[in-house]
C-alpha cells in the first residue's frame, strides 16, 4: 500500500501564484522526499527532509515537515508554466532494507 | 556524467510473451531499483538491486524478476505477460552507500503495452 497520500489530486493556478501541496502519511519515516514528474517521463528530485528537521528551502520550493501529525507540504512561490507537472511525496524508512515509497502524487497546472 | 538510461523507450507486446527492459544506472552508482507506474496504482516498487544482490523486493508476483550485473547494469524480466502488465516502469539509481537519507536518479523509463 502507498505510504504518503498527496492532497489536491490536481491543482490549476496561474502563473506567478503559489501552489501548496500536502502529502500525508501513515507510519515512522527516515526522511521524506518530493520528486516531480513530467509528463510521460521519468522523476526529478527536488528536495529531501531528514525526519529530524522542520523545514527546508531551495531556491522557490519551500518544504515543510510535521512528524506529530505526519505530514509534510510543499510551497512552489510565483509559479511558472514550466512548473506544470505531477509531484509526488515519497517516504523513506528502513536500516538495512530502506526503500522510499511513493504516493500517488499531486498534477499541477501553471496557466500562463 | 551521463544520467540513467533505459531501453527501450517503448514496447508492446502480446498476453503470454515475456519481455526483459535493461537499466544503466549513472557511473559509480551501485544500487537500482526498480517501480511500476500506473494510473490506478501509482509508483509500486518492485525490487532493488545492491552489488550483483536483490536487496528489497515489494510485492509482485514471481513473474516479475530482476538482476544486476557486476558493472552494475540491472534487467528486469516479466514472463507470461498479462493486460495489467502495461505500465511504465522506472528504474533509479542511487549511491547505495546504506545511508539512509539516498536521493534516487531515475531515468525515464520504459513504456510497455500489452495487447
Amino acid at each position: 500500500s502507498q505510504q504518503g497520500e498527496e492532497d489536491p489530486q490536481a491543482l490549476s493556478i496561474q502563473e506567478g501564484e503559489n501552489a501548496t501541496m500536502n502529502c500525508s502519511y501513515k507510519t515512522s519515516i527516515n526522511n521524506l522526499q518530493w520528486y516531480r514528474q513530467n509528463s510521460g517521463r521519468g522523476l526529478v528530485h527536488l528536495i529531501l527532509i531528514r525526519s529530524n528537521e522542520r523545514e527546508k528551502h531551495s531556491g522557490r520550493l519551500r518544504v515543510t515537515l510535521d512528524t506529530s501529525k505526519k505530514s509534510s507540504s510543499l510551497l512552489i512561490t510565483a509559479s511558472r508554466a514550466a512548473d506544470t507537472a505531477s509531484y509526488f511525496c515519497a517516504t523513506g524508512f528502513g536500516g538495512s532494507n530502506y526503500k522510499l515509497t511513493f504516493g500517488k502524487g499531486t498534477l499541477l497546472t501553471v496557466n500562463p | 556524467k551521463a544520467g540513467v538510461t533505459q531501453t527501450p523507450r517503448y514496447l508492446i507486446k502480446t498476453r503470454g510473451q515475456q519481455v526483459t527492459l535493461s537499466c544503466s544506472p549513472i557511473s559509480g552508482h551501485r544500487s537500482v531499483s526498480w517501480y511500476q507506474q500506473t494510473p490506478g496504482q501509482g509508483l509500486q516498487f518492485l525490487f532493488e538491486y545492491f552489488s550483483e544482490t536483490q536487496r528489497n523486493k515489494g510485492n509482485f508476483p514471481g513473474r516479475f524478476s530482476g538482476r544486476q550485473f557486476s558493472n552494475s547494469r540491472s534487467e528486469m524480466n516479466v514472463s507470461t505477460l498479462e493486460l495489467g502488465d502495461s505500465a511504465l516502469y522506472l528504474c533509479a539509481s542511487s549511491l547505495g552507500t546504506g545511508a539512509t537519507n539516498e536521493k534516487l536518479f531515475f531515468g525515464s523509463g520504459t513504456q510497455l503495452s500489452v495487447l
